[in-house]
């Protein structure tokens, strides 16, 4: 079946401009994070949603970050007043529930560059 | 918190010989490890976890890894590499039953001919 599937792949911005980045999770997956892999950090947890629980929003490094899970499968992660910093690969995954016995399944990505 | 440290950056092999990454965590609450790996140009893809139960863990494509609390590690390993083996190796803890990963900062295995 279809795997995560992340848009835009790549996205090219200016600094302030305010970017929404897409995940849609496998079909049936009721829990789903999002990270960001960056040249200085590593990767990172950013935030996570399992069903219809409040989100773990303990990652997200300022509050110009946020996201929503509408209708629990797609995802939006938004990014307001981008910095150069912002400047990363932002992963998402899901799987079929919150507990650690299942399975993360990653998708591609989208690279994000703030110029 | 909870923090993973990979003591290698990279590590330059050849082709059939033995590897070991090594990966140390801390943590004072029960631990779940984790190891994943990110082909060139591809998603993370897992190769292994421990939850509990026995401490060595066998993962894809013969990899292994061995859980020791003692020494708060939990280093990966393969008998003998291949070519296919290059990657980025990531090493990760969570620090509950959630499913949230904390990740180390990675090492780059380069297998050599």
């Amino acid at each position: 079946g279809a795997g995560v599937s992340q848009s835009p792949s790549n996205k090219v911005t200016e600094k302030g401009k305010d970017v929404e980045l897409r995940c849609d999770p496998i079909s049936g997956h009721t829990a789903l994070y999002w990270y960001r892999q960056s040249l200085g950090q590593g990767l990172e947890f950013l935030i996570y949603f399992q069903g219809n629980s409040a989100p773990d929003k303990s990652g997200l490094p300022s509050d110009r970050f946020s996201a929503e899970r509408t209708g629990g499968s797609v995802s939006t992660l938004t990014i307001q007043r981008t910095q150069q910093e912002d400047s990363a690969v932002y992963l998402c995954a899901s799987s079929l529930g919150g507990s650690l016995l299942y399975e993360q399944y990653f998708g591609p990505g989208t690279r994000l560059t703030v110029t | 918190a909870q923090s993973v440290t990979q003591l290698d950056s990279q590590v330059p092999v050849f082709e059939e010989a033995p590897v070991e990454l090594r990966c140390n965590y801390s943590s004072s609450v029960s631990v779940y490890l984790f190891w994943y790996v990110q082909y060139p140009n591809q998603g993370l893809q897992l190769l292994l976890k421990y939850l509990s139960g026995s401490t060595l863990v066998k993962g894809i494509n013969g990899f292994e890894a061995e859980f020791n609390k003692s020494q708060t590690s939990f280093h990966l390993r393969k008998p003998s590499v291949h070519i296919s083996d290059t990657a980025e190796y990531f090493c990760a803890v969570s620090p509950s039953n959630t499913g949230k990963l904390i990740f180390g900062q990675g090492t780059t295995l380069q297998v050599k001919p």
